[in-house]
């Protein structure tokens, strides 16, 4: 079983339109994460949620709306596509609270904006 | 500001070596650090976890350091096999509490036959 596992894997879409990531976990965690990664393969923090509640929101365009529904959810819509929003959006999560846990993440979406 | 910095470089090595990549770090003082194994198209595998009071972990062929006076990571893998070839990321927790974690570039590793 897949333990955190992130739809689609491939999403290719022109500026201007609106898309979803969707991403579950299994491993009954109550942290999950936003990460995107860059062409020059930083991994950087978008938002995190525990237990349902947004507790890391970082410097992201408000075009950008994580929603968790549940703590085994946590999806990325994304508003008014840009070029510069191309990247791989990699969802993660974690025990507890997140101190000193690792993190588990999903295989990634990459996102192309054309 | 922050930072962390890990040798950009690939390194290339012979089957059987010990692989040792560095993490640096300025303007932090982590209560721990992790490494992370990333092959393409996957997300980064937990490998280790040190904290801050722990000089040294081992895992199998792994082993980590941590020098808090040098602010410097070092990853070793012992006996390498072509397998082991990946980016390895090290990771640090801003303060402030929760897991945010920094991310440094990732080295590559190639390990040659």
């Amino acid at each position: 079983d897949t333990a955190v596992s992130q739809t689609p894997k491939y999403l290719v879409t022109q500026m201007g339109n609106d898309k979803s990531i969707k991403c579950e976990q299994n491993l009954g965690h109550d942290t999950m994460y936003w990460y995107k990664q860059d062409s020059k393969k930083f991994l950087k923090i978008m938002f995190s949620y525990n237990n349902k509640e947004l507790i890391i929101n970082e410097t992201v365009p408000n075009r950008f709306s994580p929603k968790s529904p549940d703590k085994a959810h946590l999806n990325l819509h994304i508003n008014s596509l840009e070029l510069g929003d191309s990247a791989v959006y990699f969802c993660a999560s974690s025990q507890g609270d997140g101190v000193n846990s690792p993190l588990h993440f999903g295989n990634g979406t990459r996102l192309t904006v054309t | 500001s922050q930072k962390i910095e890990q040798n950009s470089e690939a390194l290339n090595i012979q089957e059987g070596k010990t692989a040792t990549l560095t993490c640096n770090y300025t303007n932090y003082s982590p209560a721990y650090l992790q490494w992370y194994r990333q092959d393409p198209g996957r997300g980064p595998v937990f490998l280790l976890l040190i904290r801050e009071n722990e000089k040294e972990k081992r895992k199998e062929r792994l082993k980590v350091t941590f020098d808090t006076t040098l602010k410097q990571s070092l990853f070793h893998i012992t006996a390498s096999q072509p397998a082991d070839s990946a980016t390895y990321l090290c990771a640090l927790p801003l303060s402030g509490g929760y897991n945010k974690l920094i991310f440094g570039a990732g080295t590559r590793l190639a390990v040659h036959p």
